[in-house]
């Protein structure tokens, strides 16, 4: 059973808009949340992480957003790049374990 | 330059056949964990280990096996691979989870 959604499995963006990449969970015990970056031929690296004290985190051009009580969270990208055009993996944990679960992804493609 | 190497990068097998895939992390870090991708399920743990010679289950541990007798080897052996066990793996190491780095993957094709 998925314990990270993903729906989107795609997302296409203009160069300069905002990107707005969506993720659900479905266990309330998560109290801490990741976004991963993946190119081709490469492994994720991290982006911007957020805890369930906190509502919002901001680094630079990417915003994570999170919603306990709908246990929703969005990443923001603006502007968007072309550079940003990868697949985007939200992940989940409990505190103290060492199980990190991950989403299906989203390939963010942004035109120029 | 902080990096995490696998190898090899590509292997095609045929069922039943032991193979390895090492893994190598240069940055002293205790944690390394395995990881397998598959289309519609995301990345899954499959084992991790929090230091040498301590090791456990991931979420899908069944048809492997760890070792960890060096601090900066985590070897993923498939003892008797099925065609079930073709995946896209990933090693991972850490210290806290924003320091987690990842391979650049192996692509398994268990024939």
């Amino acid at each position: 059973d998925q314990q990270v959604k993903q729906n989107s499995p795609s997302l296409s963006v203009q160069e300069g808009r905002i990107s707005i990449l969506n993720c659900d969970y479905t266990n309330s015990m998560f109290d801490y949340f990741l976004w991963y970056k993946k190119y081709p031929a490469e492994g994720p690296t991290f982006l911007i992480s957020i805890s369930s004290i906190k509502d919002k985190n901001e680094d630079g051009r990417f915003t994570v957003f999170l919603n306990k009580s709908a246990k929703h969270l969005s990443l923001h990208i603006v502007p968007s790049q072309p550079g940003d055009s990868a697949v985007y993996f939200c992940a989940a944990l409990s505190s103290g374990a060492n199980n990190l679960f991950f989403g299906t992804g989203t390939r963010l493609t942004v035109i120029p | 330059e902080a990096q995490v190497t696998q190898n090899p990068r590509y292997l095609i097998t045929v069922t039943g056949k032991k193979l390895t895939v090492t893994c190598s992390q240069n940055m002293n870090h205790e944690y390394m964990s395995w990881y397998r991708q598959d289309p519609g399920l995301g990345l899954r743990q499959i084992y991790y280990s929090m230091n040498v010679e301590v090791t456990d289950k991931g979420d899908v541990p069944e048809g492997y096996k760890v070792s960890r007798k060096e601090k900066r080897n985590f070897p993923l052996i498939l003892e008797s691979p099925s065609p079930n066990q073709t995946s896209l793996y990933f090693c991972a190491s850490r210290q806290g989870w924003e320091t987690q780095y990842f391979g650049p993957g192996t692509r398994l094709l268990v024939l």
